[in-house]
């Protein structure tokens, strides 16, 4: 039971690249959520997925799109990476009613030069 | 929108003696409060959580006080240990969906041996 795995862990993108970052959960959950940690700014929603085959906008969705492939899978993609999205990026899971806990992965830690 | 506000930024304790961590809400309807604790380097994990029902919780040296007139909660940590070094973020949402969780910006705590 590995939980919600994330990858890659660690990549440096030059502005303009293209990548996607890549999340399962093996909890069954119904809802997932891609998050951006900032310094001295928090944990901030970028977007999720409530059930297979939804998503919506969270608190920054501007320069990001996501894919729900299916129950297990949600990834994150950077069109044009900026360097205003050197971040850490957390993918995290859920059942989706306030009060469940959320679990994340580990991190993935990305520099735009 | 839901405001999350923590104090302080940073706290750095001696060992054995107690941290105090505070947050405040700014949506009424906010129901749900967790906090999450994350180590250098590593996923954010929840370690307490109250509803707002309970004035207060309790888990070991760990404790949650809520003051839903006041709208803030805080976070109580007894007889600190090297390990409680972390930064640690309060959340608060309504009872809805766990997208609507927002976090604050996080408090490091540091144990001084």
């Amino acid at each position: 039971n590995a939980g919600v795995t994330q990858t890659p862990k660690f990549q440096v993108l030059k502005t303009g690249q293209s990548m996607t970052l890549q999340c399962a959960q093996d909890m069954n959950h119904n809802s997932m959520y891609w998050y951006r940690q900032d310094p001295g700014m928090g944990l901030r929603l970028i977007y999720y997925s409530a059930s297979e085959g939804t998503t919506d906008k969270g608190e920054v969705p501007n320069g990001y799109n996501v894919s729900r492939l299916n129950k297990r899978e949600f990834s994150l993609r950077l069109e044009s990476a900026a360097p205003s999205q050197t971040s850490v990026y957390f993918c995290a899971s859920s059942e989706r009613l306030s009060g469940n806990t959320i679990y994340f992965g580990e991190g993935s830690w990305l520099t735009v030069v | 929108g839901e405001n999350v506000e923590q104090h302080p930024s940073t706290l750095s304790v001696q060992e054995g003696d107690s941290a105090v961590i505070k947050c405040t809400y700014s949506d009424s309807a906010s129901n749900y409060f967790p906090w999450y604790k994350q180590e250098l380097g590593k996923r954010p994990q929840l370690i307490i959580d109250i509803r707002s029902n309970v004035g207060e919780k309790k888990d070991q040296r760990i404790a949650v006080t809520l003051n839903k007139t006041a709208k803030h909660f805080s976070l109580h940590i007894t007889e600190t240990q090297p390990e409680d070094s972390a930064v640690y973020f309060c959340a608060a949402s309504i009872d809805f969906g766990n997208e609507k969780l927002t976090f604050g910006t996080g408090t490091r705590l540091t144990i001084i041996p």
